[in-house]
């Protein structure tokens, strides 16, 4: 079956680094999305890899290990407005995502 | 319109009533997709068409149906509703012929049934 883990809760405080993790088994890999959900809103496009390595942009970095079917998002100098859900998904081989369930970030002042 | 819209914003309805969710989108984007998110899980499909005239199911397709006589719209019909279906109902849009295909979300349709 098709599966994408990430941890439900994480906790950190302004100013700080932050990473969170993904991993996946999916049958077939067309690139994976982080995408940011804040509370009762829609989710809006982070980042995308399909290739190994780190993306970045700005305070927010994606790397992928294909490899090793993992992922993390890594956020840099933290501030209270990334307190939000992160949802990490992969486009398989019908280029169809499947979703993680999502990471809640609390940022702690 | 900018993006992409959904209607109702919320709707508290009867079981065994018929409801339709309507979604909207003006940026031509050839691929529509209906998602369910509920606590504790993942986004869902329903059902999804990669271009007006055609439609498929998703993971969770069961008592809901889907129409894409257009671009634009992609209405979402729960045909007698049941307390399960109760959820917060995303829209999104995607560019198959793009380079990265992320999908745009709407706003969501947050239903209670009762």
């Amino acid at each position: 079956g098709q599966n994408i883990d990430q941890p439900t809760e994480m906790t950190a405080t302004e100013g700080a680094i932050v990473q969170i993790n993904c991993t996946y088994q999916t049958s077939g890999f067309n690139g994976l999305f982080w995408y940011q959900q804040h509370a009762g809103e829609a989710p809006t496009f982070l980042s995308y890899n399909v290739l190994d390595g780190l993306e970045e942009k700005g305070r927010f970095s994606s790397f992928l290990s294909r490899s090793k079917g993992y992922s993390y998002l890594l956020l840099k100098e933290l501030q209270m407005k990334d307190s939000a859900s992160y949802l990490c998904a992969v486009m398989d081989s019908n280029y169809q995502l499947i979703w993680g369930a999502g990471t809640k970030l609390i940022i702690k002042p | 319109i900018a993006g992409i819209t959904q209607a109702p914003t919320s709707q508290i309805l009867a079981a065994g009533r018929r409801m339709t969710l309507r979604c909207t989108q003006d940026m031509r984007h050839n691929a529509m997709y209906w998602y369910r998110q509920d606590l504790g899980l993942g986004l869902r499909l329903i059902h999804y068409s990669n271009t007006a005239g055609t439609t498929g199911k998703g993971e969770v397709p069961d008592g809901y149906s889907v129409s894409r006589a257009n671009t634009d719209d992609f209405p979402l019909t729960l045909a007698s509703a049941v307390p399960s279906q109760t959820s917060v109902y995303f829209c999104a849009s995607s560019d198959l012929a793009g380079a990265i295909n992320e999908q745009f979300f709407g706003p969501g349709t947050r239903l209670t049934v009762l």
